[in-house]
């Protein structure tokens, strides 16, 4: 079983819909997350980091959960622009220094 | 500032020639990552360096060796490759801060 695990996609919805993916991860001494953005053949990018309190970047909202050990991402009002893959990534070891991603979940925005 | 960089972007090899890959950052980060990354599958974690003077195996470290020359650059060698080694490479650096990715090297073994 791999360390995170993300909803497995693609996503396929209209421009202005809201959209929410999951991400779960199995070592619970995990203590830095974070959501990426790639397009495609790209490198990925920060979208944003995930705190315990949960936070907003505009459209965006994430938050963890870290009794159940899932962080999720909300996207709101969706945008054309928004299609990409979105990568979840948590700390793998102790000293917060190996970071393990998520496959990544495909979200396709159509107007 | 160039941020993190690699080389080459693109290579074809044969199976068993060997090669390096190379990767510099100038942000004076602490930690460097080498991911692979494969249709389907997402980065996977091949090697990383917490330090200068330290490396430690990812999730994916078999057909790798890794040197981190000095703080700022982490090398990523395939000694014998293999089709299976046929990817895209992504070197990246943090140090208290989420990733910075260089622009990935795209590797093909014939």
């Amino acid at each position: 079983r791999k360390e995170v695990e993300q909803d497995p996609g693609p996503f396929n919805v209209p421009e202005g819909a809201t959209v929410a993916f999951n991400c779960t991860y199995s070592n619970s001494a995990s203590q830095s997350f974070f959501w990426y953005r790639q397009d495609c053949r790209k490198e990925p990018k920060l979208l944003m980091s995930v705190y315990s309190s949960g936070n907003e970047d505009g459209r965006f909202t994430a938050q963890l959960n870290r009794a159940s050990q899932y962080i999720s991402l909300l996207i709101r009002d969706s945008k054309l622009s928004d299609s990409a893959t979105y990568l979840c990534v948590v700390t793998f070891n102790q000293a917060g220094t190996a970071l393990i991603f998520g496959k990544g979940t495909t979200l396709s925005v159509s107007s | 500032n160039a941020g993190v960089t690699q080389t080459p972007k693109f290579q074809v090899l044969k199976t068993g020639q060997s090669m390096t890959l190379q990767c510099a950052q100038d942000m004076n980060h602490n930690s460097m990552y080498w991911y692979r990354q494969d249709p389907g599958m997402g980065l996977r974690l091949i090697y990383y360096s917490a330090s200068e003077g330290t490396t430690d195996k990812g999730e994916v470290p078999n057909g790798y060796n890794v040197s981190r020359l000095n703080k700022r650059e982490f090398s990523l060698r395939l000694e014998s490759a293999a089709p299976s080694q046929t990817s895209v490479y992504f070197c990246a650096s943090r140090k208290d801060s989420p990733l910075h990715f260089g622009n990935g090297t795209r590797l093909t073994v014939t």
